[in-house]
Order: C-alpha cells, then structure tokens, then sequence
C-alpha cells in the first residue's frame, strides 16, 4: 500500500519568514495530494490540494509543489503569520476510492 | 449542510466496556471514513465505505474493532472490549466521488479515554 513520509515533525519560524513542510510518498499510482491544517483540539481541514497534471499551485500565501518522477511533494507558506501555527498533514491518494494515507504530521510555531 | 457530525464528542469509559461511536456524513457524499489520530501513529485509517459497502478495513487493529454502515446517513465504530490502548481521537470523514479524487470533510472527532 501507500506510505507517505513527512518531514520535518515539528518547525518552528519567526513571524514573517518563509516555511516548508516536504513529503514523500511510494506509491506511483498516486495522483492527488491534499494538505490539511488542524489547529489545536479541531479537526483537520483542507487548505491546499494538488492533482498530478499539475508541477505547482499557489493560493495567496500558501503554495504546493508536485515532482512525480521523485515522488515527492512540498508545501510552501510565506510571509508566516502566528495564526498559521497549527499541525499540517500531507496526505496521497488516487488508486481509486478516494483512499487517502496521511503523513505523521508537522507541528509548525510562528514565533513573534 | 451542518457537515460531518459525530457523537459523542468526549467519551471516558472503563476497560472491558464496550464503546459506540456515531457519525453522520454530508448528506450527498458516498464515501465514508473512520480515522484514529494519537500522538505515536499520527492519523491512521481504519475503514472505510463506499455507498455504504465496506471497501477496506485493512487498518482496523483488532477483531475488538467492527464498523457498519446500515444507511446512507449514519456509520458506527464499536470497540469491544475497550482497552487503554484504544485511547486516541476518533475522526469520521466523508466525500463525494466525481470520478477523481476530492476533499474528505472531516468530523469534530470523538476524543476517547479508556480508563
């Protein structure tokens, strides 16, 4: 099955700078990549998504870039802001069913 | 649509009790999901439907587990026994297939401990 890998588990970024979060996955029948925010004690909620006929995608300061040959794929948030704080999820899916693998997670700190 | 709801949303009960959770998908969607988050394994999937027939419950840890989904409307994930082990937050998630993947919506979670 798939297995999707997250890197790093925790980061931590003063307010302003520029953050990314890299995940790998293994299963080369995967063709969309979604991330999700979960803020402390909520539930995880999509903030970005990514099919494979695309290399990149931009949403106001929130980017996801795709490279299917190495098979992996990053999330990019500048101009970091402390509400931004939060665990993200990277997560693959696409053999059918809807079927997503989630990553372990990365607990991201804006510091002021 | 009020979204994904679970019940309860908190449950504290004693091992060897048996534990039901309740979900409620968007209405509309045809797929069904029960996620277990914990701080060791992150979110892991246990099962999940499609027009509420059982696709893969390749995740589900133990025959302690048992998940069913008699309608379109409404899924159960009953743990019995309860063991401490199995304290962790449990998500439900839905989704509509468009015939390519979508966004799963996700429940508040039910947040339990076995004591």
């Amino acid at each position: 099955g798939e297995n999707v890998e997250q890197h790093p588990s925790t980061l931590s970024v003063q307010e302003g700078d520029s953050a990314v979060i890299k995940c790998t996955y293994s299963d080369s029948a995967s063709n969309y990549f979604p991330w999700y925010k979960q803020e402390l004690g909520k539930r995880p909620q999509l903030i970005i998504d990514i099919r494979s006929n695309v290399g990149e995608k931009k949403d106001q300061r929130i980017a996801v870039t795709l490279n299917k040959t190495a098979k992996h794929f990053s999330l990019h948030i500048t101009e970091t802001q402390p509400e931004d704080s939060a665990v993200y999820f990277c997560a693959a899916g696409g053999r059918g069913g809807n079927k997503l693998t989630f990553g372990t997670g990365t607990q991201l700190k804006v510091e002021l | 649509d009020a979204g994904v709801i679970q019940s309860p949303r908190h449950e504290v009960t004693e091992m060897g009790q048996e534990v039901t959770l309740r979900c409620k998908p968007i209405s509309g969607h045809d797929y069904l999901f029960w996620y277990r988050q914990t701080m060791m394994r992150g979110l892991e999937l246990l099962i999940y439907f499609n027009n509420n027939v059982p696709i893969d419950d390749s995740g589900m840890p133990e025959d302690r587990f048992s998940a069913k989904m008699p309608n379109a409307s409404f899924s159960t994930l009953k743990i019995q026994p309860s063991e401490p082990r199995d304290s962790a937050v449990y998500f439900c998630a839905s989704s509509l297939a468009t015939g390519a993947e979508t966004e799963a919506f996700f429940g508040q979670g039910t947040r339990l401990t076995v004591v």
